[in-house]
């Protein structure tokens, strides 16, 4: 149980261009989804808090209007980089809290992102 | 503020037993491990909810020391499939985790 997936695993996209990943919980409901951003060898920096039927909550640094979150439902949240650049290139990866077990977080297997 | 993690590396022989501390300035809520391999997501190991408690997992085991801040990993008779980064995460009350920089686990047969 508690399996979260991602979707792509690998995407290389040219600069300027947008690129949406996106989170499910496979067999689980989750109200909060995270999304993290991790360079090599480095922890996992926690970008913004998705919750179902609400705005995401953004970590201070992270710019809103470039990374976007969608939280449509209790299973599915979308992240869209949008206008990547080179520097936008890491490991995304995205957790989820089962509805009444927010204390845990099931992570996917991340989605790694090169923007040529 | 992120947890301090220590050692950041450590090398065992199969058998061998290993401590990893992770510590907090700020009070903790919950103390979340996880163990990720190269390239992959990090997967859950174990939570603890309240000071004092103490959780195991086959031959890996926590501690949660509220009045200190800490918790520590113990790895028991270490097996090669142990070897990964291994990241603390404090919760907060708002269920955000905040990860410290890691600790590399590398078992050796």
């Amino acid at each position: 149980g508690a399996v979260v997936s991602q979707h792509p695993s690998w995407v290389i996209c040219k600069s300027g261009t947008s690129v949406k990943i996106e989170c499910r919980s496979l067999d689980f409901q989750a109200t909060t989804m995270f999304w993290y951003r991790q360079f090599p060898k480095q922890s996992l920096m926690l970008m913004a808090t998705s919750n179902e039927g609400s705005k995401a909550t953004y970590e201070q640094g992270v710019e809103k209007d470039k990374f976007l979150i969608n939280h449509a439902s209790l299973t599915l949240s979308t992240l869209t980089v949008t206008s990547a650049h080179p520097e936008d290139s890491s490991f995304y990866i995205c957790s989820a809290s089962p509805t009444g077990f927010q204390e845990t977080q099931y992570f996917g297997p991340g989605t790694r992102l090169l923007v040529l | 503020q992120q947890p301090v993690q220590s050692p950041q590396a450590v090398i065992l022989r199969e058998g061998e037993d290993a401590v990893i501390n992770c510590s907090s300035s700020k009070a903790l809520y919950s103390v979340h491990w996880y163990r990720q391999k190269h390239g992959e997501a990090p997967v859950f190991l174990m939570i603890l909810l309240k000071g004092g408690e103490q959780k195991g997992h086959d031959k890996i085991s926590a501690s949660f020391n509220e009045k200190k801040q800490q918790s520590s990993l113990y790895l028991t008779a270490s097996q090669l499939s142990y070897s990964g980064t291994y990241f603390c995460g404090l919760g907060s009350n708002d269920y955000k985790l905040s990860f410290g920089a890691g600790t590399t686990v590398t078992v050796r047969a």
